[in-house]
């Protein structure tokens, strides 16, 4: 069965600093892994994907996320954080086979601190 | 480009009430996904459609039901309603090939008293 831990429920970063949020996987077989984003009241808006190919990948907002297939990890990264990032962000994998169903972590709150 | 929307914003249902959660989709998707977001948790899975007739249990189904008459539209039934649904209702879609993203409606929040 396919699972997702995000380790962290609160990521507190100042404005300017380099953020991570950790993601690490478990599927029996090749992932699709992507990140989600959600405001306050919102949907989830897409942020970036890893089909296949390139273990770094980039997105939207500046974000982009290694694919370490080693440590079956998806670590969602950003170089300077804004304040208007701060959110609730969702790692998600599915199958490469069957129905694509999507399988989501707990999320993680990042807060950017001014 | 209105993309997924849902109808109604917000709900109160009493015990034991029925209601139909509306969602409409205008990218020709052919997936189309039903979730529940409990607060503190990931979204479950409630049920999924591959296209127009055919539909599918996700990890939660109990309780629902669901039907996909056309390709734009999804609807999610409430029998019975129990405190335990009290959440916030997600619907999702997405392309049948190519690229996976799901695409998310705004929520529909819950609350069955």
């Amino acid at each position: 069965a396919q699972s997702v831990a995000q380790p962290e429920d609160q990521v507190n970063v100042a404005e300017g600093n380099p953020l991570t949020v950790k993601c690490t996987y478990s599927v029996s077989g090749n992932p699709y892994l992507f990140w989600y984003v959600q405001y306050p009241n919102r949907g989830l808006q897409f942020l970036l994907k890893y089909i296949t190919g390139d273990n770094l990948v980039k997105g939207s907002y500046g974000f982009e996320a290694e694919f370490n297939k080693s440590q079956t990890s998806f670590h969602l990264k950003k170089p300077s954080a804004l304040v208007s990032d701060s959110a609730l962000y969702f790692c998600a994998v599915t199958l490469q086979t069957g129905a694509n169903n999507l399988f989501f972590g707990t999320g993680t709150r990042l807060t950017v601190i001014p | 480009n209105a993309g997924v929307t849902q109808t109604p914003k917000f709900r109160i249902l009493k015990i034991g009430q029925s209601m139909t959660l509306q969602c409409t989709q205008d990218m020709n998707h052919n997936y189309m996904y039903w979730y529940r977001q409990d607060p503190g948790m990931g979204l479950k899975l409630i049920y999924y459609s591959v296209g127009a007739g055919i539909t599918d249990k996700g990890e939660v189904p109990n309780g629902y039901n669901v039907s996909r008459s056309t390709t734009e539209d999804f609807p999610l039934r409430l029998e019975l309603a129990a405190p335990s649904q009290t959440s916030v209702y997600f619907c999702a879609s997405r392309r049948l090939t190519g690229t996976y993203e799901q695409y998310f409606g705004p929520g529909t929040r819950l609350t069955v008293t």
